[in-house]
């Protein structure tokens, strides 16, 4: 079974400043996807990014990266001029190629201060 | 909206009492999902249905019942509630083929059983 592990309940950071949230993911599989999602306040559960295990380019959004290290069954997360509304929690997840379901890690919740 | 609606967003229950989750979605997607998100364990999956007329066991199945109404609604039933069962629930969909996009979710249903 995969499993997907967070290793950083809370962060806080000033805004305008960069964080970079970490996620460590085992598996046997080699084909699969990685997500992260954002829970604001409001309980809404949002994508942020995703990667393709197959793709070697980390995949951008705007001001969200993700360093996609395979070999060490790494994916975090790196926000940058981080802004007050990105205060949230942030989950990470993996799902295996051909499956339809989503493995979640515990969470990471993300204070930015003004 | 298109979306996933929820209902009802807050309740609470007696030990023992029961009641149902409704979950719909007008996306026309095939496949949705129930989860539990509690703190420190992130969110985990008690039951998806991959298709109109099949229904599968999650992680944290024991407690729960869940029927697939039809394409749009999916409903997840505390038969006998109990303390431990006091969490959030989101429900998600995702089109077929897709899941690997990412789900849309809904806006969850607090839950406290007393």
């Amino acid at each position: 079974a995969q499993t997907v592990t967070q290793s950083q309940p809370e962060m806080s950071v000033q805004e305008a400043e960069t964080v970079t949230l970490s996620c460590t993911y085992d598996t046997s599989e080699s084909n699969y996807y990685l997500f992260w999602y954002k829970q604001p306040p409001s309980r809404q559960m949002i994508l942020v990014i995703r990667q393709e295990a197959y793709k070697q380019q980390n995949a951008t959004e705007n001001r969200f990266s993700v360093n996609f290290q395979k070999a060490a069954k790494s994916f975090s997360l790196k926000i940058s001029d981080s802004q007050l509304g990105d205060t949230a929690m942030y989950f990470c997840a993996f799902m295996k190629q051909g499956a339809q379901k989503l493995v979640f890690g515990q969470g990471t919740r993300l204070t930015i201060n003004p | 909206n298109a979306g996933v609606t929820q209902t009802p967003k807050f309740q609470v229950l007696k030990t023992g009492q029961s009641m149902t989750l409704q979950c719909a979605q007008d996306m026309n997607h095939n496949s949705m999902y129930w989860y539990r998100q509690d703190p420190g364990m992130g969110l985990r999956l008690i039951y998806y249905s991959a298709s109109e007329g099949t229904t599968d066991k999650g992680e944290v199945p024991n407690g729960y019942n869940v029927s697939r109404l039809n394409k749009r609604e999916f409903s997840l039933r505390l038969e006998s509630a109990a303390p431990s069962q006091t969490s959030v629930y989101f429900c998600a969909s995702s089109p077929i083929g897709a899941a690997n996009y990412g789900y849309t979710f809904g806006s969850g249903t607090r839950l406290t059983v007393v």
